[in-house]
């Protein structure tokens, strides 16, 4: 079955924590995607991956941190320089970067920092 | 950053009426998106459009591509409990870089 997984499910961290969020798909996608969610909001973007070793920030980046030094895998940091860390976080991928290129999500992962 | 238009933010329908939701934006947009959530998942795509004017169908689901390129509507036809969910349009600009534009979701109920 090939797919995006996200793990854990639901994480829990103190304030004060860096935190690492898994992503992991198996499509041989080249493309991946962090976005963020809050209750009664869109997606927004926080990081994307084009290509191997490359990312560029997307529009609320600030607070976090990722690596792509696998194509398959593409985990997202939560610092603590991020203010509002609580949030629920989606992966997603697409064949390319493109426009017409599909974005697929991942189940998510819910982050609450206490 | 930019988002969406999306209108309206909630519906309460009963199950067999049709729906209609619309997003808007103020530039133009190469791809438009309409993904549906559930609850503590991710969104799922329901209908993807390339092209001004398009209209395509995904059984009873149907969505438009707006001729001026700064808008698209996703009908629902006779509603079943199981569309209740929460529905996102999202655009693309163009080019080669991913951005996705969300808006902020279109929550709806259905009453058996």
């Amino acid at each position: 079955d090939g797919g995006i997984t996200q793990s854990p499910k639901y994480l829990f961290r103190k304030e004060g924590q860096n935190v690492t969020l898994s992503c992991e798909q198996n499509l041989n996608h080249d493309a991946m995607y962090w976005y963020r969610q809050d209750p009664g909001q869109g997606l927004r973007l926080i990081y994307y991956s084009q290509i191997v070793n490359d990312f560029q920030k997307g529009d609320i980046a600030e607070g976090y941190s990722v690596s792509r030094e696998k194509k398959e895998s593409f985990p997202l940091t939560v610092t603590s320089a991020q203010k509002n860390p609580t949030a629920f976080y989606l992966c997603a991928s697409s064949r390319q970067g493109g426009y017409t290129d599909t974005q697929y999500f991942g189940p998510g992962t819910r982050l609450t920092v206490l | 950053g930019q988002q969406l238009n999306q209108s309206p933010q909630s519906m309460f329908i009963q199950e067999g009426e049709d729906v209609s939701m619309n997003c808007t934006s103020s530039s133009i947009f190469n791809t438009w998106l309409w993904y549906k959530q559930d609850p503590g998942e991710g969104p799922v795509l329901l209908i993807a459009l390339y092209k001004a004017g398009e209209l395509t169908s995904n059984g009873r689901l149907t969505a438009q591509f707006g001729i001026t390129r700064k808008d698209s509507f996703l009908n629902i036809s006779a509603s079943i409990p199981s569309d209740v969910g929460i529905y996102f349009c999202a655009g693309h600009h163009g080019g080669s870089q991913g951005n996705l534009i969300f808006g902020k979701g279109t929550k709806l109920s259905v009453k058996p």
